[in-house]
């Protein structure tokens, strides 16, 4: 299955500001997604990445709040605008691989204060 | 209908049991039904998979059990082990037309000494 790097691991930001995750894949994967998981929650999917094409969000999340870029079929971004402390999460990447498989990276954990 | 329910929330089992978690779907043409493990700090690892046309797979000490009929699967960890307490989250996906993952709401496993 895919290896998944996620960038940075954790981090600690102001609210208002911004950051950027990054996810790079080993291999070339035609979908990426990017979830949500709130302190004891579930996954919830933000959206999907498609390379060559304008990110698809789920209800609730909008593109002025969640920016994705998917510049390569290796690599995306997400990055959380003007956060707040209900932003505080992890955001997890995800690539659908082959034989039915669906990789997670290892998460991004972010506290907003 | 793109709901997927699990239960229980919380599971505590002595080590050599057996640790039963279960989940519903509602949509008839989901077509995968993965289980993934999370430990804490971690992004979620497949654990097993199954598709609609198989009644059950094994894979060493797990187990999935899927009854199309009553659109329910369930999990089975047999000799439960203390290093299998981690969040365990059932998914769905209508994986042949490049579905998103729907995942339940997660059991966090404790398996006692």
């Amino acid at each position: 299955s895919a290896v998944i790097s996620q960038k940075p691991s954790r981090d600690i930001c102001q609210r208002g500001t911004s950051l950027t995750i990054q996810c790079q894949v080993d291999s070339q994967v035609t979908m990426m997604f990017w979830y949500r998981q709130q302190p004891g929650q579930s996954l919830t999917l933000i959206a999907t990445a498609n390379q060559g094409s304008e990110a698809t969000y789920e209800s609730g999340f909008v593109i002025d709040k969640f920016p994705i870029s998917r510049p390569n079929l290796t690599f995306s971004t997400l990055t959380v605008s003007n956060m707040s402390p209900e932003d505080s999460s992890i955001y997890l990447c995800s690539v659908r691989g082959g034989n039915y498989g669906y990789t997670f990276g290892s998460g991004t954990r972010l506290t907003v204060v | 209908q793109q709901q997927v329910k699990q239960s229980p929330q919380s599971l505590i089992v002595q080590k050599g049991g057996i640790s039963i978690i279960n989940c519903a779907y509602e949509n008839t043409a989901f077509d995968y039904f993965p289980w993934y493990q999370q430990f804490p700090g971690k992004g979620p690892a497949l654990l097993i998979a199954i598709r609609p046309d198989v009644s059950e797979k094994k894979e060493g000490r797990f187990t999935i059990s899927f009854n199309k009929s009553a659109k329910q699967f369930s999990l089975h960890i047999m000799d439960s082990q203390p290093g299998d307490s981690a969040t365990y989250f059932c998914a769905a996906t209508l994986y042949n037309q490049g579905g998103k993952l729907i995942f339940g709401q997660g059991t966090e496993l404790s398996v006692k000494p």
